[in-house]
């Protein structure tokens, strides 16, 4: 997707390992977001960011961190993985998510996670 | 609590047949909706929106929504279907979160689109 882009697309790795994603914007929206797809639970918000070294844990963060050193990047790191983190992980960027705004989010085109 | 329900989990037409995928939502604000396309192993795309403006929203690719607020609706529809139509489609509110909003996604509908 134009302006936001993922690294890797794709990993396998190994139980107990860590492993960083990569989301990188040129849009230079001030939030983003780390969620993962996983079949029969949709889409679920994992961390996300509202500002440079601002960061906050959503509903599934446990056995993940994130980091934000620049506004152009979101970084998510899995400690040590495990098979029941292999999914697929999608980054979002949006303009605001102030009280009274409400735009869409534009998403990377996602990581497919295999923890063996 | 704030909720989105779809109430189908799969969907399957005939192309050029109608289309209508089923959202409801529970929200103590005025939320505002949206309708996402995941087309395999694709990301998400932004279909049409719902601000607290029109009722009846237009989007991308022939779809439209109707924001009912009486029945907690958000419902899709497209007068006729094509097979690029096939996809994955989510209904999502966003909803107030301190100073913040957040994303509230449901399990999403399967379209299937038969010659």
């Amino acid at each position: 997707d134009a302006g936001i882009t993922q690294s890797p697309r794709h990993k396998v790795t190994e139980t107990g390992t860590p492993v960083t994603l990569r989301c990188h914007q040129t849009e230079n929206h001030r939030y983003m977001y780390w969620y993962r797809q996983d079949p029969g639970h949709g889409l679920r918000l994992i961390h996300y960011s509202y500002g440079v070294k601002d960061t906050d844990k959503g509903e599934v963060s446990d056995g993940y961190s994130v980091s934000r050193s620049k506004t152009e990047d979101f970084l998510l790191t899995l400690e040590s993985a495990t098979s029941s983190q292999t999914s697929v992980y999608f980054c979002a960027i949006s303009e605001s998510t102030g009280a009274t705004s409400s735009g869409g989010y534009t998403f990377g085109s996602g990581t497919r996670l295999t923890v063996v | 609590a704030q909720s989105v329900t779809q109430l189908d989990s799969h969907v399957s037409v005939s192309e050029g047949t109608p289309v209508l995928l089923r959202c409801n939502y529970s929200s103590s604000y005025s939320p505002s909706l949206f309708w996402y396309v995941q087309h395999p192993n694709k990301g998400l795309q932004l279909l049409l929106k719902y601000t607290s403006a029109a009722t009846l929203v237009k989007g991308i690719n022939g779809f439209e929504a109707e924001f009912k607020k009486s029945e907690t609706s958000f419902h899709l529809t497209k007068p006729s279907a094509h097979m690029s139509d096939a996809a994955e489609y989510f209904c999502v509110v966003s909803v107030r979160a301190g100073n913040n909003r957040k994303l509230i996604w449901g399990l999403g509908t399967s379209l299937a689109v038969n010659p």
